[in-house]
């Protein structure tokens, strides 16, 4: 069964680092997006990423972040100088191109800023 | 804009009693709702949506969950809770206008043997 596939499983930084977090959605699907979730707690909302363009960003999502499709198969998420809140779990997540349809998630990066 | 809420931060009961988790939405326009599970340390998985049609759906792993448009909710259930049910679980709401899921704030569902 395809999958969604997040790399690295677990990343340690240092503060005022730059990360790059990698993500392989389902080949076939359309939209992207990555959610972050601290402590257990709520997923939120990042960004969606639509025909090679940010379609959808939420106020989390301020210039520090930015994302790319740079191959056509993987789709990153940079975050510049991280920050000790910037530590959480992100998920990067596809779906097919039709809204009624759900979200695949992948299994998730562990983000921690030390 | 889109929001759901989830009232309860945990639901707890014996294994073999049926279940409930709660569900309320608030979108603009048609509601697609969805139901995702999180075990620990694990990514969110889905469970089932309701798009159109029957207001009961069936998921996967025995759920199911009630649309009620009136009252504006979407509440998961099972009949006959397991102790392997234990986890998170999500409510996610997407309209018709917007392509990003807003996730409700979660519920700790723990089956008591």
């Amino acid at each position: 069964e395809p999958e969604v596939t997040q790399t690295p499983s677990h990343q340690v930084t240092q503060m005022g680092q730059e990360v790059i977090l990698r993500c392989v959605p389902i080949s076939n699907h359309l939209y992207f997006y990555w959610y972050r979730q601290i402590l257990g707690q709520k997923v939120e909302f990042l960004v969606s990423f639509y025909n090679n363009e940010i379609s959808e960003k939420s106020e989390i999502f301020d210039d520090q972040f930015s994302v790319e499709r740079p191959d056509g198969s993987n789709f990153t998420l940079k975050i510049r100088s991280t920050k000790l809140e910037d530590s959480a779990m992100y998920f990067c997540a596809s779906s097919p191109q039709t809204l009624n349809t759900e979200a695949f998630f992948g299994q998730g990066t562990r983000l921690t800023v030390v | 804009a889109q929001s759901v809420a989830q009232p309860e931060d945990q639901v707890n009961v014996a294994e073999g009693n049926p279940l409930t988790v709660k569900c309320t939405y608030s979108v603009s326009g048609n509601p697609y709702l969805f139901w995702y599970v999180q075990y620990p340390n694990r990514g969110l998985q889905f469970l089932l949506k309701y798009i159109t049609g029957d207001n009961l759906v069936k998921g996967s792993y025995g759920f199911e969950a009630e649309f009620n448009k009136s009252q504006t909710s979407f509440h998961l259930k099972k009949p006959s809770a397991l102790v392997s049910d234990s986890a998170l679980y999500f409510c996610a709401v997407r309209d018709n206008y917007g392509q990003n899921f807003v996730f409700g704030p979660g519920t700790r569902l723990s089956v008591l043997p």
